[in-house]
């Protein structure tokens, strides 16, 4: 089957290190993703990776794969209160017509 | 380059009207999507389509429908408005082969 699974509330202390978890069980997935939601907004993309990754690191964004536990992560360095924010995993389905299914969704908080 | 444009934005429905959302992306994507977003429940894929002509259903596709008639243009049908129907709707696009998925800013319907 299809499913993302997130933990929904995460709490950081401004300029601490965020670490939003991620599992995904369909293994035919071919890009994983991390898209972060502002109030009110639409869905933008923060950083993929290729399923045939293990890490990807793009400025204080760090993307680490375990394929074969289906566990994926984001770690934001230096968390700021900019950061605040929805963070959804998301993987896409190969195959077919490349379905992207989303986990709910992790909600972060980051406090002074 | 609008990229992803969904109208209306806001809509309040009475039980049992039938309304139109519209989404147009100018990016000649292949790939597009109607999502859902309940709170706290993240996105649920109504409706995706790989092509003009072509639909398929999504995880939750009961109390809607969809038609692909061009390339720009995917519109997601409620027939028969219900208080269950109440949510924030996203339509997304994705080119062939390409690895984001653009996302429109999201229709708020309320049914009453």
């Amino acid at each position: 089957g299809e499913d993302v699974e997130q933990s929904l509330f995460l709490s950081v202390r401004e300029g601490d290190s965020s670490v939003i978890n991620c599992t995904y069980t369909d293994s035919s997935s071919t890009y994983l993703y991390w898209y972060k939601q502002e109030p009110g907004a639409g869905l933008q993309l923060l950083t993929y990776i290729f399923s045939n990754m293990d890490m990807k690191q793009d400025q204080r964004l760090t993307v680490l794969l375990n394929k074969k536990d289906k566990h994926l992560s984001l770690r934001i360095a230096d968390t700021q209160t900019g950061d605040s924010a929805i963070y959804f995993c998301a993987e896409s389905i190969s195959g077919g017509y490349n379905k992207l299914i989303f986990g709910a969704g992790t909600r972060l908080a980051v406090h002074p | 380059n609008a990229g992803v444009t969904q109208t209306p934005k806001f809509r309040i429905l009475k039980i049992g009207q039938s309304m139109t959302l519209q989404c147009a992306q100018d990016m000649n994507h292949n790939y597009m999507y109607w999502y859902r977003q309940d709170p706290g429940m993240g996105l649920k894929l109504i409706y995706y389509s790989v092509g003009a002509g072509i639909t398929d259903k999504g995880e939750v596709p009961n109390g809607y429908n969809v038609s692909r008639s061009t390339t720009e243009d995917f519109p997601l049908r409620l027939e028969l408005a219900a208080p269950s129907q109440t949510s924030v709707y996203f339509c997304a696009s994705r080119g062939f082969g390409n690895t984001e998925a653009f996302f429109g800013q999201g229709t708020r319907l309320t049914v009453v």
